[in-house]
């Protein structure tokens, strides 16, 4: 019954590869996010999309390119990994767009890069 | 600029002993400000949304308060479990995703 669940939990990798993080939400949301934890634990977003469309994104390097093919997924790819992407990456998906609107999150991907 | 600030960074409290988290925000038009707890190795939780000043939100031991300028978790009696770091939240200028201050750990010792 997870609500937002991602996948992998742990991705261990070596500098310069390319990965995939996967998210799917099954609260019926139209909004969807991705976030950044750095090691301080400082959560910080780096995309949003509704219905399937990007709203944010916020100076993120344009090695990071989340796609979502339907309003229930939004994956991240990221091209040529570098050390200080190690981080924990959450999605997490609201009803919409509505500043009032509380998102629910997923348990993270923690990224380690080598 | 920071929207949102917590403080204090840590508490650690004995189980039973009362206390509060603080929560300042600086954002004009509150579209509301939210609560999380965290627990390690999982995501944010999502506890209360107050949206407007002198509104109270209660869950358990858990009471959120909001002011025009801040916004506290008070914690009654706290138990051991209650342990996690607690998040404070505010909505974007864009309204599109969520500032979050740097979070409270709190450690409730038996």
């Amino acid at each position: 019954d997870t609500a937002v669940s991602q996948t992998p939990k742990y991705l261990v990798t070596q500098m310069g590869n390319d990965k995939s993080i996967k998210c799917e939400q099954n609260l019926g949301h139209d909004t969807m996010y991705w976030y950044k934890q750095d090691s301080k634990k400082f959560l910080k977003i780096m995309f949003s999309y509704n219905n399937k469309e990007l709203i944010i994104n916020e100076t993120v390097p344009n090695r990071f390119s989340p796609k979502s093919p339907d309003k229930a997924h939004l994956n991240l790819h990221i091209n040529s990994l570098e050390l200080g992407d190690s981080a924990v990456y959450f999605c997490a998906s609201s009803p919409g767009t509505g500043g009032g609107q509380p998102q629910h999150f997923g348990d993270g991907t923690r990224l380690s890069i080598l | 600029e920071d929207q949102v600030t917590q403080s204090p960074e840590a508490l650690r409290l004995q189980e039973g002993e009362s206390s509060s988290l603080n929560c300042s925000y600086t954002v004009s038009g509150l579209r509301g400000l939210f609560w999380y707890r965290q627990d390690p190795g999982k995501g944010p939780e999502f506890l209360f949304t107050l949206y407007s000043a002198g509104e109270e939100k209660e869950k358990e031991r858990l009471k959120a308060t909001l002011t025009k300028k801040e916004s506290f978790l008070h914690i009654t009696a706290p138990k051991p479990e209650d342990s996690a770091t607690y998040l404070c939240a505010v909505p974007t200028n864009s309204g599109y995703a969520l500032n979050f201050g740097k979070g409270t750990s709190l450690l409730v010792t038996p």
